[in-house]
């Protein structure tokens, strides 16, 4: 799987966006993009994944570019509840490879009112 | 609440004390997995099960022993530990062992090896 590179903190304002990145840029094209995030304390929480395709759901929307080396995870209107570590995983989804989440040291977002 | 559920959530230990983890998932997935989160490092896989068969082993030592007596439940058996095992322990589960499908984590286990 490819490697991702984050930065290792952000600070975001309650209520405002805030825009996590993530750069990939020796992701093959077989390989989606997912984040997951971990509240302190407790598991991992899946958020959202992608190919090429912006994405969106009912927790945050995912930016992938172009090219697809980097990606943009979006956190529409951020709450003090959303202070956790976001992780950027690149991996490649095939029926026969079983699920293996490659983690890296994550950005850790603060969220501040 | 992911439906995934681990006792004990907090657990001290003895370097010679035997105990066991355990994890239930209450999804009607057919894929467990073991995680370890050390202190300031990244989660680290240690065992896969799809339907009750062990389809990874990520190099543990044989100090960690998992066992998988059905689809909804995952233990992990603790022998001999050493005080460096002190960490996180998370289980998680998945529709199927594929790579389509998501992972939902328990809340893990806090290990403290004395």
């Amino acid at each position: 799987d490819a490697k991702t590179t984050q930065p290792p903190s952000m600070d975001c304002a309650e209520g405002r966006a805030a825009n996590l990145p993530c750069n990939h840029s020796t992701i093959s094209g077989n390989e989606y993009v997912y984040w997951y995030r971990q509240i302190h304390s407790q598991g991992p929480q899946y958020i959202i994944h992608g190919l090429k395709n912006n994405e969106t759901n009912e927790m945050a929307s995912l930016i992938i570019t172009e090219d697809r080396k980097s990606s943009t995870l979006i956190l529409p209107h951020a709450t003090l509840r959303d202070t956790a570590v976001y992780y950027c995983i690149v991996r490649v989804l095939t029926t026969d490879s079983w699920g293996k989440l490659q983690f890296g040291a994550g950005t850790q977002v603060v969220v501040t009112p | 609440e992911t439906g995934v559920t681990q006792t004990p959530r907090h657990l001290v230990m003895g370097m010679t004390n035997k105990k066991s983890l355990k994890c239930e998932q209450h999804l009607g997935h057919n894929a467990m997995y073991w995680y370890k989160q050390s202190a300031k490092k990244p989660l680290e896989l240690m065992f896969v099960y799809s339907l009750e068969e062990r389809v990874e082993n990520n190099s543990v030592p044989s100090r960690f022993s998992p066992e998988c007596p059905n689809s909804s439940h995952l233990f992990l058996h603790l022998h001999t530990l050493q005080p460096e095992d002190s960490a996180l322990y998370l289980c998680a589960s998945s529709l199927g062992a594929s790579g389509y499908n998501e992972q939902f984590f328990g809340p893990g286990t806090r290990l403290t090896v004395l």
